[in-house]
């Protein structure tokens, strides 16, 4: 039973690029969130995706915008990266929209040079 | 503004004792908390779950207890071990299922 899985691992990019994030679900998942996770900080809500739409989102400016794709799996873009964006970002899947545990994927590291 | 605190950064338990991480939180409307156990290099792992119309839930050595009143909620683990190791998180929903609000963690070190 595969768990979340995110790609890639590890990335780097200058101020001013722009990134694209992937994550596919739990097997069985239907739901997805992402989340921002600076060092020594909890984890940050940006946004969730169900049905392919936007249903909740953090307090995350515009640059940071994503995609549900019919399959469940999920992207994250970033545009015009910031030296602050260098952070873990992690998936989270759940099933539908009720009381579920969100299980986490280990994550990509960003770094912004 | 900080919703959900855990105050105590680290935690260093003997093998075999319980510990206990605590997690205050200031917003009502939280409505289902949850722990995660988080290791270096990994994304955090779901540990229990508790929803608000409840004051204890228990899975195996894990137990959280909820005390809405004082808007604080705890994780006992009995005994701990030291594979117990990690960041724990606690985390709050106010909606159900949707955004997770996450405390900074507490380390907790468990030694033999």
């Amino acid at each position: 039973d595969a768990g979340v899985t995110q790609s890639p691992t590890h990335l780097i990019k200058t101020r001013g690029q722009q990134v694209t994030l992937r994550c596919s679900p739990k097997s069985g998942h239907d739901t997805v969130s992402w989340y921002q996770q600076a060092l020594g900080q909890g984890p940050q809500f940006i946004f969730q995706y169900y049905e392919e739409e936007e249903r909740q989102r953090g307090n995350f400016p515009d640059r940071f915008s994503g995609h549900q794709f019919p399959n469940y799996s999920s992207e994250l873009n970033v545009n015009a990266l910031l030296l602050g964006d260098s952070a873990l970002y992690l998936c989270a899947s759940s099933r539908g929209q009720g009381i579920q545990p969100q299980h986490f994927g280990d994550g990509t590291r960003l770094s912004i040079l | 503004d900080q919703q959900v605190k855990q105050n105590s950064p680290s935690l260093s338990v003997q093998e075999g004792r319980i510990s206990i991480l605590n997690c205050d939180y200031t917003n009502s409307m939280f409505d289902y908390f949850l722990w995660y156990k988080k290791y270096p290099a990994e994304g955090p792992t779901f540990l229990i779950s508790i929803s608000s119309i409840k004051d204890k839930n228990e899975d195996g050595r894990f137990t959280v207890f909820l005390n809405k009143s004082a808007k604080h909620l705890s994780l006992h683990i009995v005994p701990s071990q030291p594979g117990d190791s990690a960041v724990y998180f606690c985390a709050a929903s106010a909606n159900q299922g949707g955004k997770l609000i996450f405390g900074q963690g507490t380390e907790l070190s468990v030694k033999p």
